[in-house]
């Protein structure tokens, strides 16, 4: 089936350690995307792809990192630089980026706990 | 950057009610998304609108964007337990070329009773 595919979906992390969430989509999507939720709260943009080997930081990218080295996969870095790491993640693609608005879609998400 | 305050924050409801969710900003929407998430899940999109006066209709559930393109409004008709969910609005700030970089609402819970 087409779609988004996120791993793992729970995560915990210890202090100071640095955790890489998975995101693969199948839908020859050229742009991704990276959010945040936390609890009670909308969705909040960390980084954004619009081509492979390109990517460009979101709202809150301070403490996370991201690659782009295949169209596919989109994997974010969640650093021991950032505070608060304890969220949901929800990885998104769309068709293209930097033209005429299409839909945005979303995968499964990640929840991480920091220990 | 664009906030969209979203009303009301919970819904109660009984099956087979009407309801409305509001989305609305201080600034001008050129795209407005809908999503349903249930707790924990991922988003499952439902509509985007981008003309003001636009309304579609998917099922049983109708979102329109006002003429002035700051408010967008969500209507369940005869609510049904399937129905309860968190609906999430996005706006995309973008007024030509868009990046698909979008700002959320809160959320609005929906509770369906049978």
């Amino acid at each position: 089936d087409g779609g988004i595919t996120q791993s793992p979906k729970y995560l915990f992390r210890k202090e100071g350690q640095n955790v890489t969430l998975s995101c693969e989509q199948n839908l020859n999507h050229d742009a991704m995307y990276w959010y945040r939720q936390d609890p009670g709260q909308g969705l909040r943009l960390i980084y954004y792809s619009q081509i492979v080997n390109d990517f460009q930081k979101g709202d809150i990218a301070e403490g996370y990192s991201v690659s782009r080295e295949k169209k596919e996969s989109f994997p974010l870095t969640v650093t021991s630089a950032q505070k608060n790491p304890t969220a949901f993640y929800l990885c998104a693609s769309s068709i293209r980026s930097g033209g005429p608005r299409n839909t945005i879609y979303f995968g499964e998400g990640s929840w991480l706990t920091v220990v | 950057s664009q906030e969209l305050e979203q009303s009301p924050q919970s819904l109660i409801v009984q099956e087979g009610k009407n309801l409305t969710i509001n989305c609305t900003s201080s600034k001008t929407l050129y795209g407005l998304y809908w999503y349903k998430q249930k707790y924990g899940e991922g988003l499952i999109f439902l509509m985007m609108l981008q003309k003001g006066g636009e309304e579609k209709s998917h099922e049983k559930i109708t979102a329109k964007l006002d003429e002035k393109k700051q408010q967008s409004s969500l209507h369940i008709t005869a609510s049904q337990p399937s129905h309860a969910g968190i609906y999430l609005c996005g706006a995309d700030e973008a007024g030509g070329t868009s990046y698909g970089k979008l700002t959320f609402g809160q959320g609005t819970i929906l509770t369906v009773h049978p």
